[in-house]
């Protein structure tokens, strides 16, 4: 059974400050790490995945970085804005035909 | 809005009784998985399916099955049902299996009563 923390659980925030949260992973089998962003009352919406130890993506003000071997990743909120409230997710994501295992996020409060 | 639809939004049943829920994927997507969010629980993977036939089985229930057709929508039976199965039921497509983002559908809110 795979297990994937995410830490802090849950995050107040000043709007315009940045923030970042991790995400780890057993670094054994890895295939690629997803993040999703989940608001209230909406689905699940997939911001990155990232499969190369080293990877960085960015998306606006998001961005993440990968870490295979000591398996962690990190997300990064550059300017925060309360359109940014919300829980992340992280997931791992198997080779073939596997489901995806996720953590049970950190929530996002931005604050005005 | 992710292309992916599941109906009904809510549904409210009792106990022993059986429901199915219908999701259908992106267009070309093959690929459909289900997962359930219940209260305490992380987004937990139950099942995919890729162009009709099984590919992968996660926590899911001997009560609870899933087939998908030859038009690709899918359809979870969730029987005998327990006041525990009371969760938030999501659907998520993609165009292969692994490694690629999954859109996830709006979900059918299941209430057991």
């Amino acid at each position: 059974i795979l297990n994937v923390e995410q830490s802090p659980q849950s995050l107040h925030v000043q709007e315009g400050d940045s923030t970042n949260f991790t995400c780890s992973f057993p670094s054994s089998n890895f295939y690629a790490l997803h993040w999703y962003r989940w608001e209230t009352a909406k689905s699940p919406e997939a911001l990155f995945v990232m499969t190369l130890n080293g990877d960085e993506k960015k998306k606006g003000r998001i961005s993440a970085t990968l870490n295979t071997k000591e398996g962690y990743s990190y997300l990064y909120i550059k300017g925060s804005q309360p359109e940014d409230s919300a829980t992340y997710l992280c997931a791992l994501g198997g080779g073939g035909a596997d489901g995806l295992t996720f953590g049970k996020g950190t929530h996002l409060i931005i604050q005005p | 809005d992710s292309g992916v639809t599941q109906t009904p939004k809510h549904l409210i049943t009792a106990t022993g009784q059986r429901v199915t829920l219908r999701c259908s994927p992106r267009s070309g997507d093959l690929s459909v998985y289900w997962y359930q969010q219940s209260l305490d629980q992380g987004l937990q993977f139950l099942i995919q399916y890729y162009n009709g036939e099984e590919r992968a089985k996660g926590n899911i229930l001997e009560r609870f099955s899933a087939q998908q057709f030859p038009d690709l929508h899918s359809e979870l039976n969730l029987s005998s049902l327990e006041l525990g199965d009371s969760a938030l039921y999501f659907c998520a497509s993609s165009g292969s299996w692994g490694g690629n983002e999954q859109f996830f559908g709006p979900g059918t809110r299941l209430t057991v009563l």
